[in-house]
């Protein structure tokens, strides 16, 4: 089976605080991504990553930065936390071709104060 | 930008009917994937359906998909109190790079 986990389930931050979200999977996926949700907004993907050191912004993605250094891996990062990036973010997977899932970690609830 | 859009927001349904969930979309797809979050945890894929695809079936799953209308359906019969859950549409606008867009999703409760 597939598995993606992230680093951290639940997170505390204060604001101005440098964050790293971690995300690894087990499956030599090409492809990464990075979400985050709220409530009444659903899914709002904020980068993708199509292969090692390669990335491309999604939907929202100001504010932060990814870092891929190895196939498997995928940092999300919060340069200087806000209130407002207060979310759960979800990290997924998928190997490439158009016909595929995506396969999802557990998420991470970061709160920032 | 958002692309599916679910209906209806929450649904409440006893255990052994049937749930329906439909999805709208805005531009010309690739494929449609429903997907299941339990609360408070990852996303689980259910089913996908290609462009050219009219309707599928998978366990008590059945998928439609309408590309003339822009719109799909995700019923699923014989309901359990385990299919409490959000439901969530995404849509592959074949971009060049598989991104999905999801919809806000779908709140079912099903009651024992």
């Amino acid at each position: 089976d597939v598995k993606v986990t992230q680093s951290s389930r639940y997170l505390v931050k204060r604001t101005g605080e440098k964050v790293f979200l971690e995300c690894v999977q087990d499956m030599d996926h090409e492809n990464m991504f990075w979400y985050r949700q709220d409530p009444g907004l659903g899914l709002r993907l904020i980068y993708f990553s199509y292969d090692v050191k390669m990335k491309e912004k999604g939907d929202i993605p100001e504010g932060y930065s990814v870092s891929r250094e190895k196939k498997e891996r995928f940092s999300l990062i919060l340069e200087s936390a806000s209130t407002n990036q207060t979310s759960m973010y979800l990290c997924a997977s998928k190997t490439s071709g158009d016909y595929n899932e995506q396969f999802f970690g557990p998420g991470t609830r970061l709160t920032v104060l | 930008s958002q692309q599916g859009e679910e209906d209806p927001q929450a649904l409440s349904i006893q255990e052994g009917e049937n749930a329906t969930m439909n999805c709208s979309y805005k531009t010309s797809i690739n494929n449609l994937q429903w997907y299941r979050q339990n609360s408070g945890r990852g996303l689980v894929h259910l089913i996908l359906i290609r462009s050219n695809e009219r309707e599928k079936h998978s366990g008590r799953l059945r998928v439609t998909l309408d590309t003339s209308k822009k719109s799909s359906s995700l019923l699923i019969t014989a309901s359990r109190a385990a299919d409490t859950a959000s439901y969530f549409c995404a849509t592959d606008a074949n971009s060049g790079y598989s991104t999905l867009t999801f919809g806000k999703g779908t709140m079912l409760l099903v009651s024992p």
